[in-house]
């Protein structure tokens, strides 16, 4: 079982549509939880930083962890074609510890 | 202000050659870390730098090694070059160590033949 699962898609939504991406992870120790947008054959771009469980919004983006059931989410609200991206979960314990990412969750906004 | 900046952001290599990978981080950030991309996967932690010292390191090789200058700026060494090193190289920077947002630059695609 990988430390972190994210479904790859693709999620092909119509323009205005709320979006859902997810990812669960095994890891009880991860406490800081990010969210990247990565378009094609760019770096990943940080959207959304969580610390522990709880919501977080940030314009259109809203981000929610709940610990207790190892799940974490990233709402996108009006979703416009230029949200078209892949989007990756993030996580770490603390300190020093590298980020582990999910396999991403390819997106894709039709007009 | 300028991001976090790599180079080079191509460049081909051949099996069993070396190759060196630099990044700059955003102006103030002292923690520079490198990760491993492949197609169609999330990225990889290899590195953790801060203040000069490796502060974490990943599941790779011993061919893989890295350094981090005074002015914060850091390189990634690749030895004896295999297929399987064909990647995005991505350098992310934050403010400390412990740091946890952490912004990454736009990559070196290394490309092993």
């Amino acid at each position: 079982q990988k430390e972190v699962e994210q479904d790859p898609g693709p999620l092909s939504v119509p323009e205005g549509a709320i979006v859902s991406l997810n990812c669960t992870y095994s890891n009880s120790a991860f406490q800081y939880f990010m969210w990247y947008r990565q378009y094609s054959r760019k770096g990943p771009e940080l959207l959304m930083y969580t610390y522990s469980s709880g919501n977080k919004e940030d314009g259109r983006f809203t981000a929610q962890v709940d610990k207790s059931s190892k799940y974490i989410s990233l709402f996108i609200r009006d979703s416009q074609p230029s949200d078209s991206a892949t989007y990756l979960c993030a996580m770490k314990r603390g300190g020093a510890d590298g980020l582990t990412f999910g396999k991403g969750t390819h997106l894709i906004i039709q007009p | 202000d300028a991001g976090v900046t790599q180079s080079p952001t191509h460049l081909i290599k051949t099996r069993g050659q070396q190759v060196t990978l630099r990044c700059s981080p955003i102006s103030g950030h002292k923690s520079v870390s490198w990760y491993q991309q492949v197609l169609g996967q999330g990225p990889q932690f290899i590195f953790q730098y801060y203040e000069k010292e490796e502060r974490g390191r990943g599941n790779f090789p011993d061919r893989f090694s890295a350094r981090q200058f005074p002015n914060y700026s850091s390189e990634l060494n690749v030895n004896a070059l295999l297929l399987g090193d064909s990647a995005l190289y991505l350098c992310a920077s934050s403010l400390e160590g412990s740091g946890n947002t952490i912004y990454f630059g736009e990559g070196s695609w290394l490309t092993v033949v």
